[in-house]
């Protein structure tokens, strides 16, 4: 079965600082990964998606992220935190089930206080 | 191009009550997905409909089922309400289905059962 472990339910950084947030998947097949970022009151933002191809992915708001097979990781990196980076963020992964099925598990999200 | 809508979006009920909850997709887009979040659970996967078929449930009770009309509006439905379906109920549509496709999300709907 498809899992995602996020490390650290809480991620405190002072403005400028490197942001990590870390995301570990289990998955017999290659998967699709996500992270998405929910503020207040508000629904779920994708950030970024690794389906195919290049393992370094580009996101919104200068976040990146990493897919790692041989750690099972997709790592959440933003070279230096804002304010309005404060927020919860979720790492998704869904699975191919040949092709026509297949929904989102989340992590149980991480949430990332910036200091100023 | 709007993005997806959800109505209500508060809503308190009580106990064994019904609710019906809707969901507008984002134009064009055929799949509608909706979501669970709790704090003790997190998000979990409810159900997910693709040109007015049901096509993935997740693990919940037979208490909770939705539909999709012509127009790929989408309503979810949650019977015989209980303290713990108090939660925010997201949905999500996409342009088809699959796991190719991006998921985009409502603000969703918060649901208080006392």
């Amino acid at each position: 079965a498809q899992s995602v472990t996020q490390l650290g339910s809480h991620v405190s950084v002072s403005e400028g600082a490197l942001v990590l947030l870390r995301c570990n998947y289990s998955s017999s097949v290659p998967p699709y990964l996500f992270w998405y970022v929910q503020y207040p009151n508000q629904g779920l933002q994708l950030l970024l998606k690794y389906t195919t191809g290049a393992t370094l992915v580009k996101g919104i708001n200068g976040f990146e992220a990493e897919f790692k097979k041989s750690e099972t990781s997709f790592h959440l990196t933003k070279p230096s935190a804002h304010m309005s980076d404060a927020a919860e963020y979720f790492c998704a992964v869904i699975v191919n089930y040949g092709g026509s099925q297949g929904n989102l598990i989340f992590g149980k999200g991480t949430k990332l206080s910036v200091k100023p | 191009k709007a993005g997806v809508t959800q109505t209500p979006r508060y809503l308190i009920k009580t106990r064994g009550q019904q609710v019906t909850l809707s969901c507008s997709p984002i134009s064009g887009h055929r799949s509608v997905s909706w979501y669970q979040q709790t704090p003790g659970q997190g998000l979990q996967f409810l159900f997910e409909y693709f040109s007015e078929t049901q096509r993935n449930k997740g693990n919940f009770p037979g208490r909770f089922s939705g539909r999709q009309f012509s127009n790929s509006r989408s309503e979810m439905n949650v019977s015989t309400l209980e303290l713990g379906d108090s939660a925010l109920y997201l949905c999500a549509s996409s342009h088809e289905t699959g796991v190719r496709e991006t998921q985009y999300f409502g603000p969703g709907t918060r649901l208080l059962v006392l």
